[in-house]
């Protein structure tokens, strides 16, 4: 079975930090590129980076609300993917998703989210 | 940044037919993907490359795309299709994706 299960989500106080796993199953996470995606609670959805498969050298692309403070990773050997996130905002607080490609195209998979709070 | 804008909403009624636009400049250059998402769970793919059906989606989702806009049209609407629905693309380097405001369609 296709699967992806985030991980890793709390409450963490405005200027912390927190890290964020996304494990797959069920495909092959090598060849896959892995999306992060959240959303605010009554908001719509986010795009918030991604980070491309070795055979493209493993490039990552942000969007502009968390360049420079967020940084995706994989770990093949562990069909992981990471999404640490630095410097968080009280406007960071949303669920997150990660989703990635596997049978056609577009996001065909999700998973099935990790809420993060930012509060004080 | 590059923006995909939707109508905030769409109602109709049983049995007609519920058609969502999406509008942004690099639509002639990059495909477009539509989104169904339904309280507390995950969004769904509904269609891929402007105007294809994954398997398992009903034949009344299809898409269409035209210039700067692409349309998402569900005919005979039913209950169950009663949902938020995003579009999605990348902007025209292909290298940052985006997603619609998202449109809520109520099923009279």
């Amino acid at each position: 079975e296709v699967q992806l299960v985030e991980s890793g989500g709390g409450l963490v106080q405005p200027g912390g930090s927190l890290k964020l796993s996304c494990a797959a199953s069920g495909f092959t996470f090598s060849g896959s590129a892995m999306h992060w995606v959240r959303q605010a609670s009554g908001k719509g959805l986010e795009w918030v980076g991604r980070i491309r498969s070795k055979a493209n050298s493993y490039a990552t692309a942000y969007a502009a609300s968390v360049k420079g403070r967020f940084t995706i990773s994989r770990d093949d050997s562990k069909n992981t993917a990471y999404l640490q996130m630095n410097s968080l905002k009280t406007e960071d607080t949303a669920v997150y998703y990660c989703t990635t490609t596997v049978q056609i195209s577009g996001m065909d998979v999700w998973g099935q989210g990790t809420t993060v709070t930012v509060s004080s | 940044s590059y923006e995909l804008t939707q109508p905030p909403s769409v109602s109709v009624s049983p049995g007609q037919t519920a058609r969502i636009t999406c509008s942004g400049d690099a639509l002639p250059k990059q495909y477009a993907y539509w989104y169904q998402q339904k309280p507390g769970q995950a969004p769904v793919l509904v269609i891929y490359k402007d105007s294809e059906r994954p398997s398992g989606i009903p034949e009344r989702f299809s898409g269409s795309s035209s210039g700067t806009t692409v349309t998402l049209t569900i005919s005979g609407v039913q209950a169950e299709d009663e949902a938020d629905y995003y579009c999605q693309s990348a902007d025209s380097s292909g290298t940052y994706e985006v997603f619609g405001t998202g449109t809520k369609v109520t099923v009279l």
